[in-house]
């Protein structure tokens, strides 16, 4: 059974920092991409980053670009988010998702077919 | 640009049958889509992706009540036989350069 299950939350104030992870388990961590998708209270989710299998690509939603830090350890079967600069529209519930099999250098598409319980993240003074 | 366009809402009664309609935005009409649920309360959950051809794969555990479909631009979802944990939030998802999510419909069971 694929499990994934997120760490890291908690308050912090605007412009501080914070450190998300998710341990992977019940299946082949080190084949998939992964996600983080977030979902600010009373809002739809929102796509945050991907990373491939290799973490040879990683992509960022533009609204965190230059401040969120997406890498993963295969040897760990782990995920993590460095979260820098935060600011009140940070605040949210923060989930990792799997994505697509990759085979090589490719990755197929990200579906989300796998999502964890999610971490809460409030950004307030 | 790509957009997933979902009505806010939903309703139909218990034990009846709702179908759930998402419509890719104007030249996305091939790509695929995932269907996932949110209860109250709750994260999401992957219920299924369903191609442009109408063929749909549905996560483990998925019941045979759900099923998918699809026609030119429009993803549906269809829930038989509707049961109370029904109700809840369903989004439609897809991939361009990053994920794309839907807007959300609240189905209501009555």
């Amino acid at each position: 059974e694929v499990q994934l299950v997120e760490s890291g939350g908690g308050p912090v104030k605007p412009g501080g920092s914070l450190r998300l992870s998710c341990a992977a388990s019940g299946f082949t961590f080190s084949r998939y991409s992964m996600n983080w998708v977030r979902q600010a209270p009373g809002k739809g989710p929102e796509w945050v980053a991907y990373i491939s299998s290799s973490s040879s690509d990683i992509y960022y939603a533009d609204s965190v670009k230059g401040r969120f830090t997406f890498s993963r350890d295969n040897a760990k079967n782990s995920l993590y988010l460095d979260m820098n600069s935060l600011r009140a529209e940070d605040t949210a519930v923060y989930y990792c998702a799997r994505g697509g099999f990759c085979s090589g250098n490719r990755c197929y598409y990200s579906y989300f077919d796998s999502w964890g319980q999610g971490a809460l993240v409030t950004v307030s003074t | 640009q790509l957009v997933l366009t979902q009505s806010p809402s939903a309703s139909a009664s218990l034990g009846a049958s709702v179908k759930l309609t998402c419509t890719l935005s104007s030249g996305h009409s091939n790509y695929a889509i995932a269907w996932h649920q949110q209860q109250p309360e709750k994260g999401p959950r992957y219920l299924m992706k369903v191609n442009s051809d109408g063929g749909h794969t549905k996560g483990d555990g998925i019941p045979d009540r759900f099923s998918g479909s699809s026609s030119g631009a429009e993803r549906y979802l269809t829930i038989s036989s509707l049961q109370s944990e029904d109700e809840a939030d369903y989004y439609c998802q897809t991939w361009g350069t990053g994920g794309v999510f839907g807007g959300g419909t609240k189905l209501t069971v009555l």
